[in-house]
């Protein structure tokens, strides 16, 4: 699976949209993009993924970038509960773990 | 469903004793998985299992180490004999292999002293 790199951490205040990069310019035609987060001493959770197109759910949105080298996670409107460890995760062999980096962790204030 | 179980919650436990931790997977997942968190390394995968075989286990740490899958409800990991190294989160996570996204257990926190 393709390496992606993300921002140790970033800060985000409360009701205003949370932009979270990721670079995974190795990414090859068949590997999807996933996003997860893990909410301190809780297990990750699934947030969204994509292969090409942008995609859009209730907790967030994913804008890939046209190369698919790299893409975004809007949280539109971040709340306290946002904060969180978010894990960026090229993926594309079914039937294979999900491998997990460090992340960036977010912090959102009031 | 209520997702995926994993026991117990917090295990303390002395060097030398043997831990087994346990995970029940949602119904209907087939790939279950194993993963261990520490503030150092991170979340690691330790091993997982396709229709309860074994796929691979090259994160599991040593020998001391062993997961099991007897059926497709339910599997254990065991750490014999524990080390004070061996304190972390175990994380259990299934998913079906039609599928890419994992859920992820509750988690449990080990403590070898």
């Amino acid at each position: 699976d393709a390496k992606t790199t993300q921002p140790p951490s970033m800060d985000c205040a409360e009701g205003r949209a949370a932009n979270l990069p990721c670079n995974h310019s190795t990414i090859s035609g068949n590997e999807y993009v996933y996003w997860y987060r893990q909410i301190h001493s809780q297990g990750p959770q699934y947030i969204i993924h994509g292969l090409k197109n942008n995609e859009t759910n209730e907790m967030a949105s994913l804008i890939i970038t046209e190369d698919r080298k790299s893409s975004t996670l809007i949280l539109p409107h971040a709340t306290l509960r946002d904060t969180a460890v978010y894990y960026c995760i090229a993926y594309g062999q079914a039937g294979t773990a999900l491998i997990f980096g460090k992340g960036t962790t977010l912090s959102v204030s009031s | 469903d209520a997702g995926v179980i994993q026991s117990p919650r917090h295990e303390v436990t002395e060097m030398g004793q043997e831990v087994t931790l346990r995970c029940k997977p949602i119904s209907g997942h087939n790939s279950l998985f194993w993963y261990r968190q520490t503030m150092m390394r991170g979340l690691e995968l330790l091993i997982y299992f396709n229709n309860n075989v074994p796929i691979d286990d090259s994160g599991m740490p040593e020998d001391r180490f062993s997961a099991k899958m007897p059926n497709a409800s339910f599997s254990t990991l065991k750490i014999q004999p524990s080390e004070p190294r061996d304190s972390a989160v175990y994380f259990c996570a299934s998913r079906w292999t039609g599928a890419y996204e994992q859920y992820f257990g509750p988690g449990t926190r080990l403590t070898v002293t």
